[in-house]
């Protein structure tokens, strides 16, 4: 099994691009949801999804869209790249409801720098 | 959102010395979980505790669950070098089940 799969593993952008991020899973899970990492915070939430076409703002949302068209893939969309998402994103998968389904599993993470 | 307060943030041992990590909130979680992430990976489960005052044990790891499910630690004994990384709690959410808030992270270095 692949697990969860991001692609790509770095980018560069100038402000004002815009880009999307790839998240697939083939584990057949219902949640999806994407982190951003930044020193000294944890993982902050900008979006997830309960379900093929489902989705909801999480924390940090803001400058970010998502889409779940399938139960595989959850994209994450940067409108206008800022030098404040310069991070590190992970999109993690998780078979849903329940306390041991929100058990998580990552994607290698996609390191970003807006310039 | 729930606020998970882990401390320290960062933590530097000498192989052989046993250490503890806390996760503490004001709020109740239906069930707590500890990852590890290393330098340029994703984070991976290591153990996830349901029950209030339950422990679990993972080779030298041993977890606990607070009485009231609103505080857990994580506690390392004999630490090896091994164990470098980066220690994240995270709790689900009792009202959105799905969703899970992440602590800041402890960067744990051991130092041969």
């Amino acid at each position: 099994n692949a697990g969860v799969t991001q692609t790509p593993k770095f980018q560069v952008l100038k402000t004002g691009q815009s880009m999307t991020l790839q998240c697939a899973q083939d584990m057949n899970h219902e949640y999806m949801s994407w982190y951003r990492q930044d020193p000294g915070m944890g993982l902050r939430l900008i979006h997830y999804s309960v379900g093929a076409g489902i989705t909801d703002q999480g924390e940090v949302p803001n400058g970010y869209n998502v889409s779940r068209s399938t139960t595989e893939d959850f994209p994450l969309r940067l409108l206008s790249a800022a030098p404040s998402q310069t991070s590190v994103y992970f999109c993690a998968s998780s078979r849903g409801y329940g306390p041991v389904d929100t058990e998580a599993f990552f994607g290698q993470g996609t390191r970003l720098t807006v310039v | 959102t729930q606020l998970l307060e882990q401390s320290p943030q960062f933590l530097s041992i000498q192989e052989g010395e046993n250490l503890t990590v806390y996760c503490n909130s004001s709020s109740v979680f239906s069930s707590l979980q500890w990852y590890r992430q290393e330098p340029g990976e994703g984070p991976v489960l290591l153990v996830t505790v349901v029950t209030g005052g339950e422990v679990k044990k993972l080779k030298r790891l041993t977890f606990q669950f607070g009485d009231a499910r609103k505080d857990s630690s994580l506690h390392i004994t004999a630490a090896q070098p091994g164990d470098t990384g980066l220690y994240l709690c995270a709790g689900a959410e009792e009202t959105s089940g799905s969703r899970l808030t992440f602590g800041e992270g402890t960067q744990l270095t051991v130092n041969p």
